[in-house]
This record gives structure tokens, C-alpha cells and sequence, in this order.
């Protein structure tokens, strides 16, 4: 079936440094992608989201790349901090269709 | 953003027994919402959208009849675990959205334990 995941399950990054989580997707019909942080114990948080007529997207020390000839969706996380230490989801939704399909996850660890 | 509250946020319940779990949208209506269940070091895993006024649709692998789903109200949605055994143990999400194609704002889970 039409999946979502990621390359890497784990990425230790320095403190202050930038992280990049990278995310693969097969559904070619998706229009809408979400990143979510998830801490321990907690429900999924929004981070920025992207559609499908965009290659870029900015917020506040985040950046979601996406490209769609390669099915590929990245988070860039500038400056990294301590509290940026915890599982990020990519997920994804498809135009007429509410549910989000996630995927496998990347557990980001800041090094102090 | 919008927020989602789940209550409660962790019981423990003995082998046999049901266990209803609540998720309410608090400032916004929701038609639809979702249940997710997440086991360890894993990913969120869908178990079944939730639609106001009507049935549950389940995803595959699902046991509709264990996972009962009752969506009463635009702001509240229900999910009873019935019969539970140790290996329904897992952390159980809600989400609900205000369109489609937004953003999913996400309960705080529950964290369920059945001995």
C-alpha cells in the first residue's frame, strides 16, 4: 500500500547546529505534507506543513524542502537546541481525504 | 492553533475489563476524528476515522468490535477498548482537523496498561 517513511531512525546533531530530517513518500497522488515533533509521552505538535504546489517552505527556524520529482521531503531545523530533542514524523495527506498517514520517524538527539 | 484534549492521560485496567477513552476538540467543531495507537519506538499507526452522526470506519486489522468508536457530539468522540488484554496495551492518540486537507491538532494521548 502507499507508505510514508523515513531514511533515518536516529541523528545526533551538536547544539547550534542545523539537522536535516529527511522523509520518502510513494503516494504520488499526495498534495499535503506535515511535520510533527512528538516528545516523550505527549501527542504529536505541529511544525510547518507544505503543499504540493511548493518546493519550499519557511517558518521560524524551520524549513520543509519538498520534491516531488524524487518523492522526497526534508525538515531543516537551523541552530538546533536542546528542547529540539525528540521524534519527528513526516506525514502525509492526500487531496478529498482527511486521514494522515505517517511515517516511521527520526529521533533527533542535541548533543549540549 | 486549535486544541485537542484526551482524557484520561493513563489507566491501568485488569485483563477483561473495558476502558473508554474521550477526545474532545475544545474551541473548535470537528466532523471528523481520528484514533491512532502507538506502540513503543514506533510510529503512529491510524485505527479508525470517527464521523459524527455515523458508523466508524475502520482500518484494516482493526477489530471494530473491540475498538468501539462513538462520535456523539461535533467536539467529542469516544474510543472503548473492550475486553482488554495486555496486548492492547499502547499508547492510544486522537486527532481532529477543522477541513479537509489542514493541519491534524493531536490530543496529548493515553497511555494504556492493561495487567
Amino acid at each position: 500500500g502507499e507508505s510514508v517513511g523515513l531514511h533515518l531512525p536516529t541523528l545526533s546533531v551538536q547544539e547550534g547546529d542545523n539537522s536535516i530530517i529527511n522523509c520518502a513518500y510513494s503516494n504520488s497522488a499526495s498534495d499535503y505534507f506535515i511535520w510533527y515533533k512528538q516528545e516523550s509521552g505527549k501527542g504529536p505538535q505541529f511544525i510547518i506543513d507544505i503543499r504540493s504546489n511548493m518546493d519550499k517552505r519557511q517558518g521560524q527556524r524551520v524549513t520543509v524542502l519538498l520534491n516531488k520529482t524524487v518523492k522526497h521531503l526534508s525538515l531543516q531545523i537551523a541552530a538546533t537546541q536542546p528542547g529540539d530533542s525528540a521524534v519527528y514524523f513526516c506525514a502525509e495527506n492526500s487531496g478529498g481525504y482527511q486521514k494522515v498517514t505517517f511515517g516511521t520517524g527520526t529521533k533527533l538527539q542535541v548533543i549540549p | 492553533g486549535a486544541v485537542v484534549s484526551q482524557h484520561p492521560s493513563w489507566v491501568i485496567c485488569k485483563s477483561g475489563t473495558s476502558v473508554k477513552i474521550e477526545c474532545r476538540s475544545l474551541d473548535f467543531q470537528a466532523t471528523t476524528m481520528f484514533w491512532y495507537r502507538q506502540f513503543p519506538k514506533q510510529s503512529l499507526m491510524l485505527m479508525a476515522t470517527s464521523n459524527e452522526g455515523s458508523k466508524a470506519t475502520y482500518e484494516q486489522g482493526v477489530e471494530k468490535d473491540k475498538f468501539l468508536i462513538n462520535h456523539a457530539s461535533l467536539t467529542l468522540s469516544t474510543l472503548t477498548v473492550t475486553s482488554a488484554h495486555p496486548e492492547d496495551s499502547s499508547f492510544y492518540i486522537c486527532s481532529a482537523q477543522r477541513g479537509l486537507g489542514t493541519e491534524a491538532f493531536f490530543g496529548q494521548g493515553t497511555r494504556l496498561t492493561v495487567v
